[in-house]
């Protein structure tokens, strides 16, 4: 079946413009998770979305982060007022509710000028 | 201090040799332990879960030890195709968040 999908898969913007990016998590999906990874370092982790519940922003990493989720299927991540250190690959993932497996999807590279 | 600490490697190993590597977490309170893999300019993939009983699957085996926080991989018989980032991954207790180790790297050579 189709597996969890990020679009754009690459996205270079100008400091100070908003952005936003998509993730179609796996069909009956209920858990969504953002994450960032800057070149060479590790997953780090931004909000986590469960079902109907409030979601997790305990990763935002300033108040220009956002991210919403609608009908529990897609997630929107927004950058507003873009920074270089922003840079990064933004990879989501989903998982079931009794399963601890995180699929990723294949990322969107975010460049900032 | 990182929550979950790894030795950034690189490993360079050749075909066929063992490599272990090891993981530190500095939370008490995890409740969950897993190691994904990722390869260059890929998202990371689920490789195994870790038990406390430990477990294995074909050449690779992994262990937990509760006591003193740390996560083990072996990779036995090592593969060209191993080459990749290991990534140690921590999920806490009573909630979702997971957080992942900044990887070590393994090239194995022919």
């Amino acid at each position: 079946g189709a597996g969890v999908s990020q679009s754009p898969s690459n996205k270079v913007t100008e400091k100070g413009k908003d952005v936003e990016l998509r993730c179609d998590p796996i069909s009956g999906h209920t858990a969504l998770y953002w994450y960032r990874q800057s070149l060479g370092q590790g997953l780090e982790f931004l909000i986590y979305f469960q079902g109907n519940s409030a979601p997790d922003k305990s990763g935002l990493p300033s108040d220009r982060f956002s991210a919403e989720r609608t009908g529990g299927s897609v997630s929107t991540l927004t950058i507003q007022r873009t920074q270089q250190e922003d840079s990064a690959v933004y990879l989501c993932a989903s998982s079931t509710d009794n399963t601890d497996t995180q699929y990723f999807g294949p990322g969107t590279r975010l460049t900032v000028l | 201090r990182k929550e979950v600490e790894q030795d950034p490697g690189p490993f360079n190993v050749p075909e066929g040799a063992t490599v272990a590597f090891n993981c530190t977490y500095s939370n008490s309170a995890s409740q969950s332990f897993f190691w994904y893999r990722q390869d260059c300019r890929k998202e990371p993939k689920l490789l195994m879960s870790v038990y406390s009983s430990g477990n294995e699957d074909g050449r690779f085996t992994a262990q937990l030890n509760r006591a003193s926080q740390y996560i083990s991989l072996l990779i036995r018989d090592s593969k060209l195709s191993d080459s990749a980032t290991y990534l140690c991954v921590v999920k806490r207790t009573g909630g979702f968040k997971t957080i992942f180790g900044a990887g070590t790297r393994l090239f194995v050579k022919a």
